[in-house]
């Protein structure tokens, strides 16, 4: 399958924690990687091959992996961390690149 | 710090060729640690995977496109570029260049330029 499956939308309380999910039959042989989008901006990487944070990303940020479910958690919630957030990761045949749909964040 | 920038022209016409050139400083397109891709966003929607390259020449395109698309790299002036043929409106959308990491599970997209927007129409 090249599918990644996210919810469109998630909510929050500033400082609160939230988990977003990104489900694929190829995250059962294949880590994801998760960026985060704001308006008018290129997207960002903040976690990679299931719990890599690149350098500059807070540790609020962490990632996890269970069978064909990867999943982004944003420990204390900022109104920064207000965004789009994708999933990607290879399919199946390991030759191409996926994205899921996103999940708009919005943090109350 | 690697930093890369997309140019070309922001208004193509249906059935003709979209090209793009994504520029590389800081970095080399000849490394072997690396890959070389194109992403694109339509307005108001999600992200979709065109194709990357490797400094070798190897290449890989989404199997939707795969029909219209050629990346192409230039070592001498460290670039890699994008042809998409026969647009239509619906190829409408802001073009990104990014680099990928080799060797990690899930070949992610660590560095990205800031985007063009390319609009199909007459």
């Amino acid at each position: 399958s090249s599918e990644l499956t996210q919810d469109p939308a998630v909510s929050v309380a500033l400082g609160q924690t939230v988990r977003i999910t990104c489900q694929g039959d190829s995250l059962r042989t294949y880590y994801a990687s998760w960026y985060q989008q704001k308006p008018g901006q290129a997207p960002v990487l903040v976690i990679y091959d299931k719990n890599n944070r690149p350098s500059g990303i807070p540790d609020r940020f962490s990632g996890s992996s269970s069978g064909n479910t990867a999943s982004l958690t944003i420990t204390g919630a900022q109104a920064e961390d207000e965004a789009d957030y994708y999933c990607n990761s290879r399919d199946s045949s390991g030759n191409h690149l996926v994205f899921g749909g996103g999940t708009k964040l919005t943090v109350l | 710090q690697v930093q890369l920038q997309e140019s070309g022209p922001g208004l193509v016409k249906p059935s003709e060729t979209l090209s793009l050139t994504c520029t590389v400083s800081g970095g080399s397109v000849s490394s072997g640690n690396y890959y070389w891709s194109w992403i694109r966003q339509p307005p108001g929607k999600g992200l979709e995977w065109i194709g990357y390259i490797y400094y070798s020449g190897y290449t890989n395109y989404n199997p939707s496109l795969k029909s219209r698309v050629t990346i192409s790299v230039d070592t001498s002036k460290n670039q890699f570029s994008l042809k998409l043929s026969s647009v239509t409106a619906a190829d409408t959308a802001v073009y990104y260049c990014a680099r990928g990491l080799l060797g990690t599970s899930g070949y992610p997209l660590a560095y990205w330029g800031q985007g063009a927007l390319v609009t199909v129409s007459s």
